[in-house]
């Protein structure tokens, strides 16, 4: 399987700050990674797509770049409605597999 | 809209099988996608379980290959999850997603999830 590492692991920030996440593969997965949020007792919620596509509906302040086994995923001005866990996911080989999350809070 | 609703017992005794059902509206199973199950044991990440195909053909974690079944039934619109010989360790959320672009690739859909847990 192909092992996702996301850090950091938590991050505290505050409303309006530049927030930035990465994930690394443990190989080459070209650009087949999604990234999810996730709020307290909801389903995760598909954000980015490809490595850098946008799912409709989703706040331009939210993007994602990155190929090969490097990800990072931005949010540009953090809002309060943000709070919540981050996910990568690889589907370039199966078993899909996700990261291990990143808890964003509120300073 | 599509929607997904997970229905099941919330608790499993250890070493019987889990069984989940996932009802889809406002889309037909029949007429394409992939569909997937996904668990959160608490306070975990996020595991892959196996996806279907309105066919029927199935893929599922080779970690939980040998326990796994997920079956389709177009008549009434929904997929479902066996998992047998459960453990303590199976205790977790159980989600089911639409698997949009292929076979477990992207989850774009997901049901409100389900705790299930095993103890006697």
């Amino acid at each position: 399987d192909i092992q996702m590492t996301q850090s950091p692991s938590s991050l505290s920030a505050s409303v309006g700050d530049r927030v930035t996440i990465t994930c690394q593969a443990s190989q080459d997965i070209s650009n087949y990674l999604n990234w999810y949020q996730q709020k307290p007792g909801k389903a995760p919620k598909l954000l980015i797509y490809d490595a850098s596509n946008l799912e409709t509906g989703v706040p331009s302040r939210f993007s994602g770049s990155g190929s090969g086994t490097d990800f990072t995923f931005t949010i540009s001005s953090l809002q309060p409605e943000d709070i919540a866990t981050y996910y990568c996911q690889q589907y370039d080989n199966l078993p899909p597999t996700f990261g291990q999350g990143t808890k964003l809070e509120i300073k | 809209q599509v929607q997904l609703q997970e229905s099941g017992p919330g608790l499993v005794k250890p070493s019987e099988t889990l069984s989940l059902t996932c009802a889809v509206s406002g889309y037909s199973i029949s007429s394409g996608y992939y569909w997937g199950w996904i668990r959160q044991p608490p306070g975990k990440g996020l595991e892959w379980i196996g996806s279907i195909y309105h066919s029927g053909s199935t893929y599922y974690n080779p970690s939980l290959k040998s326990r796994v079944t997920i079956s389709v039934d177009t008549s009434k619109n929904q997929f479902s999850l066996k998992l047998s010989s459960v453990t303590a360790a199976d205790t977790a959320v159980y989600y089911c997603a639409r698997d949009r672009d292929g076979f477990a690739t992207s989850f774009d859909i997901w049901g409100q999830g389900t705790m299930v847990t095993v103890s006697s």
